[in-house]
C-alpha cells in the first residue's frame, strides 16, 4: 500500500457530463500530481500541486481543473466529458516539489459512453 | 519535450532467467525514476536513481546521467515480476514534470 488514496475506484458516465476525482497523499507528502493512463497516449502527466499552490502544469485540457485543498487533499474536476476521455486516472504524492520518490494510488478508472 | 525511449518493447522470460531493460534519454535529466505497472494495475515505485547505482533485493538498477541513459537489471525472474516497467524522468530546468517512457512489458513464465 503506497499510502495515496482515491477514490472512486470506477466511474461510468455520460458524454458531457461533470466529474470529480479525489486523491489523497501519503502523510507528510506536500506535493501531489495527477496523470492519466490511456492505451493511445501512455502516461501523461497532467498536473502538479505544492502545499497548495500549482507548481507545473502538462498536457491538461481546458475542460480538466484541479485544486489542492489546505488539508493537502486534491480533486481533479472533468467537465464536458468525451468518449477519448476515458483512461485511468492516476494520482501521486511525494514529500517536497521536486519529485522525489512518487508515490502512486490506485487510480479511478473512468468510463464515459 | 524530453524523449524518453525504452527497450525492448517487449520481453517473455522463463522463471529463473535474468534480463537488462534499458531507458535512454534526450536530454540532460536531474531525476529519474523506475516503476512497476503490475497485472492489477498498480504503479509500484522502484528506484529513484538520478545517477549511480542502487539494489533492492533481485533488481538493481544503473543511470549514466553524463551518456543519457539507464538499465534495470532483473535477476532470477519471478511470475510476479510480470506487468510494465516505466522509466520517468525529470528534465533539467522542468521541475516537477516527470516524464514517462512506453514501457516495456514483461511476461514470466513459470
Amino acid at each position: 500500500d503506497s499510502g495515496v488514496t482515491q477514490t472512486p475506484k470506477h466511474l461510468i458516465t455520460a458524454t458531457g457530463q461533470r466529474v470529480t476525482l479525489r486523491c489523497s497523499p501519503r502523510s507528510g507528502d506536500l506535493s501531489v500530481y495527477w496523470y492519466q493512463q490511456s492505451l493511445d497516449q501512455g502516461l501523461q502527466f497532467l498536473i502538479q500541486y505544492y502545499n497548495g499552490e500549482e507548481r507545473a502544469k502538462g498536457n491538461i485540457l481546458e475542460r480538466f481543473s484541479a485544486q489542492q485543498f489546505p488539508d493537502l487533499h486534491s480533486e481533479l474536476n472533468l467537465s464536458s466529458l468525451e468518449l477519448g476521455d476515458s483512461a485511468l486516472y492516476f494520482c501521486a504524492s511525494s514529500v517536497d516539489a521536486e519529485v522525489s520518490p512518487l508515490h502512486f494510488g490506485n487510480g479511478t478508472r473512468l468510463t464515459v459512453t | 519535450g524530453i524523449q524518453v525511449e525504452q527497450s525492448p518493447p517487449d520481453l517473455i522470460l522463463q522463471e529463473g532467467a535474468n534480463s537488462t531493460l534499458r531507458c535512454n534519454f534526450s536530454d540532460s535529466v536531474n531525476n529519474l525514476q523506475w516503476f512497476h505497472q503490475n497485472p492489477w494495475g498498480q504503479l509500484i515505485n522502484l528506484f529513484y536513481i538520478p545517477s549511480g547505482t542502487k539494489q533492492n533485493g533481485r533488481l538493481s538498477a544503473t543511470t549514466v546521467a553524463t551518456e543519457r541513459y539507464s538499465l534495470l537489471y532483473i535477476s532470477s525472474s519471478q511470475t510476479t515480476d510480470s506487468g510494465v516497467y516505466f522509466c520517468a524522468v525529470v528534465r533539467r530546468d522542468s521541475w516537477g514534470k516527470l516524464q514517462f517512457g512506453a514501457g516495456t512489458q514483461v511476461v514470466v513464465t513459470p
